[in-house]
Parts: structure tokens; sequence; C-alpha cells
């Protein structure tokens, strides 16, 4: 069966730090990958997307990047952290354009 | 204009009883695809159900059912026999097939929270 990890579970972090979170899927290959941020008692923005090792498009300009190093592995960074950049991080996979994400346990970051 | 209505910020429901969580939509795609995510107090997202906009019937999985009604735009959730650890925030989403060369994205509505009443 497939699973999707993320760490660090949560982060505090002060403003113009780096960031770097990881997520990573077993049990699947070619997935296509997904980094969503979640404000407080919002709905979910996407944010990057990734359909192969390399290959990232940005759905939203912002102080944040995405790479995708190997086939199952997503990272999300910084160079320099905001305060609005603070939320739910949350990484998703999917098998195939279309078919329904699944989601790992979350990154919540605090920058202060 | 927003592509995923909820317009529902809260609801209770009693125990053992069916609510419907309301959402509607937005798209001129003819293909596309509606889903419902649970995000419990742990902030994980657990997918419910799908529904396609060629699916004639209505999609069922357990106690979770979608009343999709493609004239009004909308894609309800129904939850039969409410349990005590159905008190979460819940999530439509909708993937529209031809917009713009996007793989497949969800679009999500801001959620309805729901709480279960003993």
């Amino acid at each position: 069966s497939q699973t999707i990890h993320q760490w660090p579970a949560t982060l505090v972090q002060p403003v113009g730090s780096p960031l770097s979170l990881e997520c990573t899927v077993e049990g699947t290959s070619n997935p296509n990958l997904y980094w969503y941020r979640q404000a407080a008692g919002r709905g979910l923005q996407l944010l990057f997307y990734s359909v192969g090792i390399g290959q990232i498009s940005s759905e939203v300009p912002q102080n944040l990047s995405a790479s995708r190093p190997q086939d199952r592995q997503f990272i999300l960074s910084s160079k320099k952290l905001l305060l609005s950049d603070s939320g739910f991080y949350l990484c998703a996979w999917s098998q195939d354009r279309g078919l329904e994400q699944y989601f790992g346990p979350g990154t919540r970051l605090t920058v202060t | 204009a927003q592509k995923i209505t909820q317009t529902q910020p809260g609801m209770f429901v009693q125990e053992k009883e069916a609510v419907t969580l309301d959402c509607t939509y937005d798209t001129s795609d003819q293909s596309y695809g509606l889903f419902w995510y649970k995000q419990p107090s742990s902030g994980e997202m657990i997918f419910l159900i799908y529904q396609g906009s060629y699916d004639e019937q209505n999609a069922t999985e357990g106690r979770y059912s979608l009343n999709f009604q493609k004239a009004r735009k909308s894609a309800n959730l129904v939850i039969s026999a409410s349990q005590l650890g159905d008190s979460a925030m819940y999530f439509c989403a909708m993937r529209e097939d031809n917009y713009g060369g996007s793989q497949g994205n969800l679009i999500f509505g801001k959620g309805t929270k729901l709480s279960v009443k003993p």
C-alpha cells in the first residue's frame, strides 16, 4: 500500500530564516505530487505541483520554491521566510491526473 | 467568482442522524470531478468520495453519499447515521479537466465544520 510522509510535523522559525520541508511517497512510482498551504480557518491553496523529476509548476507567485530531486521526493523551500508564510503545509500525491489525491499528515509552520 | 462555495461555516447534528453538507461549484468545463475530504483536528486530509461529471449515478462510499445535481451545479455530501468521530472539517473540491493544462489540480472550498452531538 502507498504511504506519504512529511517532516517535520511542526516548525517555528524566525523571519528571514531559510525553510526546507520534505515529503516522500512510498509504494508507488511516478506519482503526481502537490504542495498546498492552508491558512488558519481556510481552505487549501495549491502552491506547486510536479508530474515528474525536475518538473515543477507554480500556481501562485510567492516567496517559496519547490524541487523534486527524486521520483518520490518533493521539497518545499524558502531562502528567507516572511510572517505571511505561516500556515499548515500539506503534501499530496495522485497516481495520475484526474484521480483522487492523498494527503500527508502536514507540517505546521509558525514564522515569528 | 469562487469556483467552490460551501455556504455552511458550521453544522450541528445529533448522533445517529443524517446530515447534508452543501457544496456548489462553478465551471464551464464539460469534464470535471468533484471530491469531498474530511479534516479532523489532527490536520490530515482524508479522501471520502468522488463524483465524475459524466457519472449518472450518485457516488456512495459506506455512510457517505454524494447528491450530484449537475444542472444546479451542486454536489452535496450526505452522511448517514452520524457518529461522534465524524466531527471534523469537511472540504468540497473540484478538478477541472480542461483548465489551462494544470495536471488535475484541485480547487477547494473554505470548508464546513461539522459537530456531532451525543
